[in-house]
């Protein structure tokens, strides 16, 4: 089967760092992607991991480890728009492009 | 350039009858994906085409749904008969076909009562 776990709801500071774990057992396995998504809007891209380590970009992190089937999303120097439910999805190879989705995680960031 | 969009924005009707989704992916987007979320669950996937062949349709709940792409520019999504348990938001996204980043529309909000 296919399953994806992610925290429900995480609470963190303004300025702070935050650290959203994800962890999968799928069948198939091409790419890890995270998506951000605010109350009543689109799902938006944040980040795509296929090989294992650290992936940078601006404010948002994003690690892999395939062999661990794990994941995490970094956010530093909180801001109160990151407020927001952070979406962990797999991704799979050729010309299978479907996306299997965790619930998300909903963060509050507090000032 | 414009993104995904979705029409109508929100729907409400009653058990029994149709309603059609309509979906207008980014101009030269060959990939073009349907997924629901239901209430408390995660997302899930429909479909997905690519252009106006449908590529895979393994998350079609069931006959009552058929989804559409004539010309292989948008797309539509009929619920007939719509049940209760078809309430959720429907989501459309697209991506090129030499990237795995899904573009997201807003969604639909379908409610049946």
């Amino acid at each position: 089967g296919q399953n994806i776990d992610q925290p429900t709801e995480m609470t963190a500071t303004e300025g702070a760092i935050v650290q959203i774990n994800c962890t999968y057992q799928t069948s198939g396995f091409n790419g890890l992607f995270w998506y951000q998504q605010h109350a009543g809007e689109a799902p938006t891209f944040l980040s795509y991991n296929v090989l294992d380590g650290l992936e940078e970009k601006g404010r948002f992190s994003s690690f892999l480890s395939r062999s661990k089937g794990y994941s995490y999303l970094l956010l530093k120097e909180l801001q109160m728009k990151d407020s927001a439910s952070y979406l962990c999805a797999v991704g799979f190879a050729g010309n299978n492009r479907k996306l299997i989705w965790g619930l998300g995680t909903s963060l509050a960031v507090n000032p | 350039e414009a993104g995904v969009t979705q029409f109508p924005s929100h729907s409400v009707i009653e058990k029994g009858q149709t309603v059609t989704l309509r979906c207008d992916p980014i101009s030269g987007h060959d990939n073009l994906y349907w997924y629901r979320r239901v209430m408390g669950k995660e997302i899930k996937f429909l479909l997905h085409f690519v252009k106006e062949s449908k590529q895979d349709e393994s998350g079609m709940p069931n006959n009552r749904f058929l989804a559409e792409r004539t010309g292989g520019t948008y797309s539509t999504l009929k619920v007939q008969p719509a049940e209760l348990e078809d309430s959720g938001v429907y989501f459309c996204a697209s991506s090129l076909d030499t990237s795995y980043e899904q573009y997201f529309g807003p969604g639909t909000r379908l409610t049946v009562t």
